[in-house]
């Protein structure tokens, strides 16, 4: 099974609102990455938090760990009609060697 | 810099025959990651390649096998294609062994398998 789980699968929003997503995960990390994925292209990294970190931010992305509820979220403030697309957590597991891809949010903003 | 590179872009393969996909790395990158993901399955890592030695295996059959040549350039085989194969298949790069870092990803290619 995937190691990350998301919340929500799908989430629509208007323009200008914020969008949250969440990531639940299993076993112990080294970080957690967020990456973009437009329909049917590669992925995009976004933002990565180490497992010594609780917040970090680059411009409207806002992303939370909290490693004791084996957690993160990832806040889009301002959200824009380009930010549509699916997103994924994904984590880097101690001593794995590998990054492991939850199975995504879909994410709607309608103009 | 270029881009992680995936050829071809598109594939139609019926079952029974092999296929080979290539991926080119950004420059200097050593480290190449294979995922494949389907609607059912999301992306599920294949095999990582470091310095033209596989590092890490996912739980794949064995008709999934790839290579790394010395100019960080992989290619991923399988062979005796079935229905489930269709998926779009990803190509990572990284400056770092292992991927637990930073992955660039190729824009992928989508396998149809008839």
């Amino acid at each position: 099974s995937q190691q990350g789980e998301e919340d929500p699968q799908a989430l629509s929003i208007q323009e200008g609102e914020n969008a949250t997503m969440n990531c639940s995960y299993k076993t112990s990390i080294n970080n957690l990455q967020w990456y973009r994925q437009n329909s049917g292209r590669g992925l995009v990294h976004l933002i990565l938090i180490r497992s010594n970190e609780r917040e970090k931010h680059s411009g409207r992305l806002r992303v939370t760990l909290d490693t004791s509820k084996k957690s993160s979220s990832l806040l889009i403030t301002a959200s824009r009609a380009a930010d549509t697309a699916s997103y994924f957590c994904a984590t880097g597991e101690a001593n794995a060697g590998k990054s492991t891809f939850g199975d995504g949010t879909t994410l709607t903003v309608k103009p | 810099k270029a881009g992680v590179t995936q050829t071809p872009r598109y594939l139609i393969k019926t079952r029974g025959q092999q296929v080979t996909l290539s991926c080119s790395p950004i420059s200097g990158h050593r480290s190449v990651s294979w995922y494949q993901q389907t609607p059912g399955q999301g992306l599920q890592f294949l095999f990582e390649y470091f310095s033209e030695t596989q590092r890490n295996k996912g739980n794949f059959p064995g008709r999934f096998s790839g290579r790394q040549f010395s100019n960080s350039r992989s290619e991923m085989n399988v062979s005796t294609l079935e229905l489930g194969d269709s998926a779009l298949y990803l190509c990572a790069s990284s400056a770092l062994q292992g991927t637990n870092e930073k992955l660039f990803f190729g824009s992928g290619t989508q396998l149809s398998v008839l």
